[in-house]
């Protein structure tokens, strides 16, 4: 069965510093997805980047980065220049086809402090 | 073009009574996916439905919970008996096609048992 860690309960930065967050995940599978998902305050579940693990190429979205390591199975989120409204639960996230139902870490929540 | 919408937003119960929790998704689309996700973790898989029919259940409770997607109406999630245990945040997910690369979730109902 496949699951994902996240190790880092919470965290607290500084506004405009660059923090990553770790993920870990297992998998005997060779072509998947992976994600990051933000969740607010509002509760809402925001995709913030998705991988496709068939692509050595890391995603990246304006100030959100991934490094992804395939062979370590390792998927963590670089957030560059962090703003108050990254404050939020951020959860990482695996699908191991389209079809399948995706499995949710248990989240990291991070705090950007002003 | 509005987003996946839930309703209520919370949703209080006295044990023994019945939650219906309501998902609009989004316009044109007619795969619908509810998530559970238990205080301090991350979203678990319940059910998906596509208009009129209910395509894997393997994540629902097999006692009290059911869920339908009528051809005409929102999608309902239905609990009967609650008890606290069933205390959680309720999300909606919504897609075009099949497949959970891209899923547009709502805001999420946050039912509470007392």
């Amino acid at each position: 069965a496949q699951t994902v860690t996240q190790s880092q309960p919470e965290m607290s930065v500084q506004e405009a510093e660059t923090v990553t967050l770790s993920c870990t995940y297992d998998t005997s599978e060779n072509n998947y997805y992976l994600f990051w998902y933000k969740q607010p305050p509002s509760r809402q579940m925001i995709l913030v980047i998705r991988q496709e693990a068939y692509k050595q190429q890391n995603a990246t979205e304006n100030r959100f980065s991934v490094n992804f390591q395939k062979a370590a199975k390792s998927f963590s989120l670089k957030i560059s220049d962090s703003q108050l409204g990254d404050t939020a639960m951020y959860f990482c996230a695996f699908i191991k086809n389209r079809d399948d139902k995706i499995i949710f870490g248990k989240g990291t929540r991070l705090h950007i402090l002003p | 073009n509005a987003g996946v919408m839930q309703n209520p937003r919370h949703l209080v119960r006295r044990r023994g009574q019945e939650a219906r929790l309501r998902c609009s998704p989004m316009k044109g689309h007619s795969h619908v996916y509810w998530y559970r996700q238990l205080p301090e973790e991350g979203l678990k898989f319940m059910v998906y439905l596509q208009k009129e029919n209910i395509i894997d259940e393997s994540g629902m409770p097999k006692e009290r919970f059911s869920a339908e997607f009528p051809k005409e109406g929102p999608s309902i999630l239905r609990i009967q008996q609650v008890v606290r245990g069933d205390s959680a945040a309720y999300f909606c997910a919504s897609n075009r096609d099949r497949g959970n690369e891209k899923l547009f979730f709502g805001s999420g109902t946050q039912l509470s048992v007392l």
